[in-house]
């Protein structure tokens, strides 16, 4: 089985543009959640999404959103780009929201100049 | 509120040592403790994970020691090699945190040959 994918690997933005980040999760893993890894940092919340319905979101704000389509991928869009916006975007997808073990993919790495 | 403090921020041993990275941790509720590894370019790894039901659980030359009343638990890895040389991540989730992780601040260990 492949693991989870993300596209792209690298993007450079500006500020006040918007950006769209992907994601493909394990065959038969229905909930993916995004997190923001900040240089240095661990990686933090964004959302949880389950069978199409957020089912949890973190500390964002609402320039941040995220949408799943039927097949169990994954968009999470960013307006308005701020250069505190720059950080490795994960995906971590797993069986079901419950399910507390996560697999990550390798992540996008955006950089906002 | 930084609920998952992490020590140290980084850590040098020698091959063949034995390296210690410690995690405290706030909320009671949390019931699921991992460990993550992750190298440069990469999305975290899953390493080790425990329940609070256990005191120690051991994979291979990794091993999480978990003290329910001081509410803390640590990763130690034996034997320590130069390809463990990345940057560890405790986490929690548990709780109303149900699926999401909250991760410590990381540890970059590095292991001289």
């Amino acid at each position: 089985d492949a693991g989870v994918t993300q596209s792209p690997t690298h993007l450079i933005k500006t500020r006040g543009q918007q950006v769209t980040l992907r994601c493909s999760p394990i065959s038969g893993h229905k909930s993916v959640s995004w997190y923001q890894q900040v240089l240095g940092q661990g990686p933090q919340f964004i959302f949880q999404y389950y069978e199409k319905e957020e089912r949890g979101r973190g500390n964002f704000p609402d320039r941040f959103s995220a949408r799943q389509f039927p097949n169990y991928s994954s968009e999470l869009n960013v307006n308005a780009l701020l250069l505190g916006d720059s950080a490795l975007y994960l995906c971590a997808a797993k069986p079901q929201p419950t399910y507390n073990e996560q697999f990550f993919g390798p992540g996008t790495r955006l950089t906002v100049l | 509120q930084q609920q998952v403090k992490q020590s140290p921020q980084s850590l040098i041993v020698q091959k063949g040592g034995i390296s210690i990275i410690n995690c405290a941790y706030e909320n009671t509720a949390f019931d699921y403790f991992p460990w993550y590894q992750q190298f440069p370019g990469k999305g975290p790894a899953l390493l080790i994970a425990i329940r609070p039901d256990v005191s120690e659980k051991k994979e291979g030359r990794f091993t999480i020691s978990f003290n329910k009343s001081a509410k803390q638990f640590s990763l130690h890895i034996m034997d320590s090699q130069p390809g463990d040389s990345a940057t560890y991540f405790c986490a929690v989730a548990g709780g109303t945190s149900y699926g999401k992780l909250t991760f410590g601040q990381g540890t970059i260990l590095t292991v001289h040959p």
